[in-house]
C-alpha cells in the first residue's frame, strides 16, 4: 500500500529561519507528489507539486524536488515568514488508481515568531 | 474557474439529531468527489469517496452516508450524530482522469454537544 510520513511538529522558528520539513513515502506505483498548507480555520491549499523523478515543485518561497532514490519530498524555505505560519501537508497519489485518492500525512504545525 | 463551496460553516448540534452538510463544486465536469474528518490537531481522515453519481465508496465504517444526487453536489449525513463526530469537515475534488492534485472546500466545524 501507500504511506507517507512527515517530521513531527511542531516546529517553532523565527523570523528569516530557514526552514526543513522532512517528508518520505512508499507507493505501489509511480507517484505524484504534493505538499499542502492549511492555514487556521481553513481548507487546504495546493502548495506545489512535483509529478516526476528530479523535478522540482515550488511556490511562494517554498521548494520540494522529487527524490525517487530516497523515496522524499522535503520541505524547504529560505526565509520563513510569520505569515507562514500553518500546517503542513505532505500527500501522494498514483495516476490511474484509486479513484484519484491521495495519501496524506499527519501534519506538521509551523510556528513562526516575530 | 473552478470553486468549491461547503456549508453550513459552523453547525452545532446535539446528540441524537440529524445531519446533512452540503458540498458543491463550479466549474468542472465530472470530478472525483470526497468528504474527509479532521479532528482537532489530527491529520485527515478520508470518509467518503465518488466517481460519478450515486456511486459512493466508503473508507471507515461509522454511523455517517454520502450521496451524490448530482454530477457536481456531494452531501454528507447523519441519521443520529454521536459526540464522536464533531470535527472539521472537508470536502474536496479532483480531476478524474488525472488522479492528480485535490482542490479543498473551506470545511464545516461540527460541534456535537
Amino acid at each position: 500500500g501507500n504511506s507517507v510520513t512527515q517530521m513531527e511538529g511542531p516546529v517553532t522558528l523565527s523570523e528569516e529561519a530557514f526552514l526543513t520539513i522532512n517528508c518520505t513515502y512508499t507507493a505501489t506505483g509511480y507517484p505524484s507528489l504534493f505538499w499542502y498548507v492549511q492555514y487556521p480555520g481553513e481548507g487546504l491549499q495546493l502548495l506545489l507539486k512535483a509529478t516526476k523523478a528530479d523535478d522540482k515543485g515550488s511556490n511562494k518561497g517554498f521548494e520540494a524536488t522529487y527524490r525517487k532514490e530516497t523515496t522524499s519530498f522535503h520541505l524547504e524555505k529560505g526565509s520563513v515568514q510569520v505569515s507562514d505560519s500553518a500546517v503542513y501537508f505532505c500527500a501522494l497519489s498514483v495516476v490511474g488508481t484509486n479513484a484519484g485518492k491521495s495519501t496524506f500525512g499527519d501534519g506538521t504545525t509551523l510556528t513562526v515568531k516575530p | 474557474s473552478q470553486t468549491i463551496h461547503q456549508w453550513p460553516a459552523t453547525l452545532v448540534q446535539p446528540v441524537g439529531s440529524p445531519l446533512s452538510l452540503e458540498c458543491t463544486v463550479e466549474g468542472t465536469s465530472n470530478p472525483n468527489l470526497y468528504w474527509y474528518r479532521q479532528a482537532a490537531g489530527r491529520g485527515l481522515q478520508l470518509l467518503f469517496y465518488s466517481v460519478g453519481i450515486g456511486q459512493i465508496s466508503s473508507e471507515v465504517p461509522q454511523n455517517l452516508s454520502a450521496s451524490r444526487p448530482q454530477d457536481r453536489q456531494f452531501i454528507l449525513s447523519s441519521k443520529k450524530l454521536l459526540l464522536s463526530d464533531s470535527g472539521f469537515y472537508l470536502c474536496a475534488w479532483s480531476v478524474r482522469d488525472a488522479s492528480y492534485e485535490q482542490y479543498f472546500g473551506p470545511g464545516t466545524r461540527l460541534t456535537v454537544t
